[in-house]
């Protein structure tokens, strides 16, 4: 079992240009998550998913856009890169229960993106 | 909506040193707790979590966490620290919300670096 793999594992992106993160689950969770991880700022959430075919914005989702067309996948997706979006990018995965959880979110090994 | 707090940025500690990170939120009902650590170049890993009953945790590689409501705190430690133990350590909170509502997000703090040293 892989758990959350994401890809690519690091990028590098010139400014103005279209870029999606790739991130798929081997779990059957039914949320999904990006979060964007930055020194001194934690770990904020971009967007996510509870089920497939819902999304919904997190802290801090202007300039990225998410689809959820299946239980497995959650690509995220900068229309335009801007410098400021380069940062370590996560996405993770969790059960939830109709009553809306608790359950611990597990976590991919991220992606690295560098925007110039 | 809830925030959470890490008061120590950075730690250093020699081997064998006891630890204890402090990390408190600000959120009036019912609250889920997290701590999970980042080792050095990999993803986030779930140390202990605390969703209702005893309030101490206990969680995994002999850390554990206190929750103590009347001071909206989940403080996490360890007798007794290893070399292994550096990485950076966050606090995550989770005010459920029901499926609609927001469902399963959490809410981290702006984490720990710890440096043990030997």
């Amino acid at each position: 079992i892989a758990g959350i793999t994401q890809a690519p594992t690091s990028q590098i992106l010139a400014a103005g240009r279209r870029m999606t993160l790739r991130c798929t689950q081997d779990m059957r969770h039914n949320a999904m998550y990006w979060y964007r991880q930055d020194l001194g700022l934690g770990l904020r959430l971009i967007h996510y998913s509870n089920t497939a075919g819902t999304t919904g914005k997190g802290e801090v989702p202007d300039g990225y856009s998410v689809s959820r067309a299946n239980t497995d996948d959650f690509p995220l997706t900068l229309a335009s890169a801007v410098p400021s979006q380069t940062s370590v990018y996560f996405c993770a995965s969790s059960c939830v229960g109709l009553a809306g959880g608790p359950y611990e979110q597990y976590f991919g090994p991220g992606t690295r993106l560098t925007v110039t | 909506a809830q925030s959470v707090s890490q008061h120590n940025h950075h730690v250093i500690l020699s081997e064998a040193a006891s630890l204890e990170l402090g990390c408190n939120y600000s959120y009036g009902g019912t609250v889920n707790l997290f701590w999970y650590v980042q080792y050095p170049g990999q993803h986030l890993q779930l140390l202990l979590k605390y969703f209702s009953g005893d309030p101490l945790v206990k969680g995994i590689k002999g850390f554990e966490a206190e929750f103590i409501k009347s001071k909206f705190s989940f403080n996490l430690r360890k007798p007794s620290v290893q070399w292994s133990d550096t990485a950076e350590y966050f606090c995550a909170v989770n005010a459920s919300e029901g499926l609609t509502g927001g469902g399963n997000k959490l809410t981290f703090g702006t984490g720990t670096q710890l440096k043990v040293e030997l």
